[in-house]
């Protein structure tokens, strides 16, 4: 099955400080890559949709510039949150795609982000 | 608006079967997805139903009925590993995933 890895899986890290995330698709070249975040006990919440080479479309309310999003090539998507603060600490899950908009997405295993 | 509705939590005895129920009201429809995710985990993908009727896999089935808005999945021979949240997801018109909240399920021995 496809195999979609993410780095690192834990991070924590002081307020003010950037972090980045990344997440590749190791056995597939994905043509759209996710980016989800979780807080404990919600459901997952779509934070952008990248597709390689194009800039991320953003969902409402998520801000691009302190989620920078890299797609540089069909198998790693970067995430990276600028300034974080405590209230970004969260569970960070990719997802990536392979083909069109019907078929179904994998999932990386997630990095839990706590800002102190 | 759109909407997934699934039961917040769930019990069942191990070796039981159990039914997992999904209600949803989307702005069009392209397929509904289950996945299951452990407690800090990312989610697993378990099915994707876009006909009506029902899927099996081993010992999990999902099963669609669109003219209803609703789906469910069934998991037999309930073993503790089962243990997790179960996600019902629905791809609309524009092939977004819309994400219920998901159903924790709790097996007792």
């Amino acid at each position: 099955g496809a195999v979609v890895s993410q780095h690192p899986s834990w991070v924590i890290c002081k307020s003010g400080t950037s972090v980045k995330i990344e997440c590749r698709s190791l056995d597939f070249q994905a043509t759209t890559m996710f980016w989800y975040r979780q807080f404990p006990k919600q459901s997952l919440m779509l934070m952008a949709t990248s597709n390689e080479g194009s800039k991320a479309t953003y969902e409402q309310g998520v801000e691009k510039d302190k989620f920078l999003i890299n797609h540089a090539s069909l198998t790693l998507s970067t995430l990276t949150v600028t300034s974080a603060h405590p209230e970004d600490s969260s569970f960070y899950i990719c997802s990536a795609r392979v083909g069109g908009a019907q078929e179904t997405q994998y999932f990386g295993p997630g990095t839990r982000l706590l800002v102190l | 608006g759109q909407n997934i509705d699934q039961p917040t939590e769930m019990t069942a005895t191990e070796g039981a079967i159990v039914q997992i129920n999904c209600t949803y009201q989307t702005s069009g429809f392209n397929g509904l997805f289950w996945y299951q995710q452990h407690a800090g985990e990312a989610p697993t993908f378990l099915s994707y139903n876009v006909l009506d009727g029902l899927e099996e896999k081993g010992r999990f089935s999902s099963f669609l009925s669109r003219s209803k808005g609703y789906s469910y999945l069934l998991l037999k021979e309930l073993q503790m590993k089962d243990s997790a949240s179960y996600l019902c997801a629905v791809m609309d018109s524009n092939y977004q995933l819309i994400w219920g909240a998901g159903t924790k399920l709790i097996i007792k021995p």
